[in-house]
């Protein structure tokens, strides 16, 4: 069973709009959730977290959004930019269990056209 | 600062053969993990290094997978026999991790990519 899913495999924007990302996960014990952008023949690049005591994290262009009685975060991309066409995976991590380790969404694929 | 380096980059190989693959990690990051992604799925953890202990290798199908870590630095995942099934990207990943403190951030190498023919 999935831990973390992202139910969307692709997503096409037009530049300078807004991208919305989302991630649902079903373990109540996540406490630290990130995002990992990837683009292709590279491994994934870290773009941006949140702990799960806050709701919100913003970087830039970047925000996530985190909805713990939902179990769902989102990422907001504003404004969008062509290079901004990668995988976006979504990550999530039990800190506090007896694995720490981070489990990945299948990931989804954004395409920004100008 | 030098990133995550993984050798080779892509590795084609027929079935029965053996493979290695190795890991550089960032200077300094004492935890460093070994990940297989398939196509269209998200990694998929194989080994977790906490320095030279592996402290999950759950995952690790350790009838044909092998993986060492020497001197809490380099690592190699080894394959042997490779099956038709293993064709995957082999990512190799290191943080630094401290106790007490926020998980540290994984920096990915740029993938091994492995065809088994």
């Amino acid at each position: 069973d999935q831990q973390v899913k992202q139910n969307s495999p692709s997503l096409s924007v037009q530049e300078g709009r807004i991208s919305i990302l989302n991630c649902d996960y079903t373990n109540s014990m996540f406490d630290y959730f990130l995002w990992y952008k990837k683009y292709p023949a590279e491994g994934p690049t870290f773009l941006i977290s949140i702990s799960s005591i806050k709701d919100k994290n913003e970087d830039g262009r970047f925000t996530v959004f985190l909805n713990k009685s939902a179990k769902h975060l989102s990422l907001h991309i504003v404004p969008s930019q062509p290079g901004d066409s990668a995988v976006y995976f979504c990550a999530a991590r039990d800190y506090g269990g007896s694995q720490g380790n981070l489990i990945f969404g299948k990931g989804t694929k954004l395409s920004v056209k100008p | 600062e030098a990133g995550v380096v993984q050798s080779p980059r892509y590795k084609i190989i027929e079935k029965k053969q053996p493979v290695a693959f190795w890991c550089n990690p960032i200077s300094g990051h004492n935890t460093l993990y070994w990940y297989l992604q398939n196509l269209g799925q998200g990694p998929e953890l194989l080994i977790r290094y906490e320095n030279e202990e592996a402290v999950d290798d759950s995952q690790l199908p350790k009838d044909r997978f092998s993986a060492e870590r020497l001197k809490g630095v380099d690592s190699t995942l080894k394959i042997q026999p490779a099956e038709l099934g293993d064709s995957a990207v082999y990512l190799c990943a290191s943080s630094l991790e401290r106790t007490g403190g926020l998980p540290g951030e994984l920096f990915f190498g740029e993938g091994s990519r492995l065809t088994v023919l």
